[in-house]
């Protein structure tokens, strides 16, 4: 099956840093990606999507510019936490989605950042 | 604009018992419609999903979901509960268009009594 990763699991930082989380489709190709933010107990909540090459389209209410999102290649994006505060801690999920119709969203095992 | 509605943040079962999970979505259009469990500090693994056609799908674990057009449900049950099952449940739908964005319901959590 599709296999998502995303390094590192777990990050501590200090306030002020910035940290970046990277994801990768492993054994295929990604045409798009998703980041998704979850707070503890409860749903994830869409950050942005982004394609290979372009831009990344950011949902409402969230700062393109403290989180920047790179979609390099087809396997790799990456989202940096730029700046980071305590509220910024959470658990972030990346999907990855291959070409064609009925192909679905496969997710990485997500990223705990905690900063202090 | 699409939105789930998952009925109970919590449920608790025995082992051995139905597990039913309730997903109700909203939408002038029917969805695609999924279900994924996430265990602890873990991603979200599909359970199934229904795009077109039979309207009783089947997944992975034992698990089985029904789509009804007439009460815009699309539950998740299974019909003997195993401690593995202890996890966090969510109901997603997307749109049937080429926008891939999911649309995630609040969740449910499942705890299994021995």
């Amino acid at each position: 099956g599709a296999v998502v990763s995303q390094h590192p699991s777990w990050v501590i930082c200090k306030s002020g840093t910035s940290v970046k989380i990277e994801c990768r489709s492993l054994d295929f190709q990604a045409t798009t990606m998703f980041w998704y933010r979850q707070f503890p107990k409860q749903s994830l909540m869409l950050m942005a999507t982004s394609n290979e090459g372009s831009k990344a389209t950011y949902e409402q209410g969230v700062e393109k510019d403290k989180f920047l999102i790179n979609h390099a290649s087809l396997t790799l994006s990456t989202l940096t936490v730029t700046s980071a505060h305590p509220e910024d801690s959470s658990f972030y999920i990346c999907s990855a989605r291959a070409g064609g119709f009925y192909n679905e969203q496969f997710f990485g095992p997500g990223t705990r950042l905690t900063v202090l | 604009a699409q939105s789930v509605t998952q009925l109970g943040s919590h449920v608790s079962v025995s082992e051995g018992a139905l597990v039913l999970l309730r997903c109700n979505y909203s939408s002038s259009v029917p969805p695609y419609l999924f279900w994924y469990v996430q265990y602890p500090n873990q991603g979200l693994q599909l359970l199934l999903k229904y795009t077109t056609g039979a309207t009783l799908v089947k997944g992975i674990n034992g698990f089985e979901a029904e789509f009804k057009k007439s009460e815009t449900s699309f539950h998740l049950t299974k019909p003997s509960a195993h401690m593995s099952d202890a996890a966090e449940y969510f109901c997603a739908v997307r749109p049937r268009s080429n926008d891939y964005k999911l649309s995630f319901g609040a969740g449910t959590t499942v705890t299994v009594r021995a």
